[in-house]
């Protein structure tokens, strides 16, 4: 089966410093991969997803970049953080297969500005 | 676009009450609905999905049937337990498997 990994957990940043959050997939080849953040209060906003390898495509315009320099791996950047980026990121990938649409989330990381 | 709109919370139940979220929607085509949850300290994790107009999904107790006169997928269960205890996000799929999600409603069961 499908296994997501997303590092770190937990991550205190100050603002104006930089951002490497990473995603690994394993168990599938090929998957769409996504970078959700739940803000405090709020619901889940896509930020970006990727169809392939240097594929990016972004839903809202921000502060933040998205990678996916191989198949299996999809990375969250930023330059320099902002306290609005604060939030419960996750990586999620998506599949379809003979048994129908499957769906994939990591254990997100917890993401604290200050 | 796709949307969905959730049912504020949050709700506080007692143990063994009846538990309803409100979920409608709105979207093109013939989109996939899910309930995910979220357990304190735990990332997300499918609950139960529908996919296509009638079909109930099932999981856990928790029940929800894929309406699309009332473009509904409420979920219930019949007798909650303090286990219950979480945030419940609704959610959508559409062909590109682009999730929409609700904005989630919190759960509290009390003994």
């Amino acid at each position: 089966s499908q296994t997501i990994h997303q590092w770190p957990a937990t991550l205190v940043q100050p603002v104006g410093s930089p951002l490497s959050l990473e995603c690994t997939v394993e168990g599938t080849s090929n998957p769409n991969l996504y970078w959700y953040r739940q803000a405090a209060g709020r619901g889940l906003q896509l930020l970006f997803y990727s169809v392939g390898i240097g594929q990016i495509s972004s839903e809202v315009p921000q502060n933040l970049s998205a990678s996916r320099p191989q198949d299996r791996q999809f990375i969250l950047s930023s330059k320099k953080l902002l306290l609005s980026d604060s939030g419960f990121y996750l990586c999620a990938s998506a599949l379809r297969d003979r048994g129908g649409e499957k769906l994939f989330f990591g254990s997100g990381t917890q993401l604290s500005v200050l | 676009g796709n949307s969905v709109t959730q049912m504020e919370g949050p709700v506080t139940l007692s143990e063994e009450a009846f538990l309803t979220i409100n979920c409608t929607y709105t979207a093109t085509g013939y989109p996939s609905l899910f309930w995910y949850v979220q357990y304190p300290g735990e990332g997300l994790q499918l609950l139960l999905k529908a996919t296509k107009a009638d079909d109930k999904g099932s999981n856990k107790g928790f029940e929800a049937t894929y309406r699309k006169e009332t473009t509904s997928f409420h979920l219930e269960k019949g007798s909650v337990q303090v286990s219950d205890s979480a945030v419940y996000f609704c959610a959508l799929s559409g062909d590109d498997y682009k999730l929409s999600f609700g904005a989630g409603t919190t759960v509290t069961v009390r003994a």
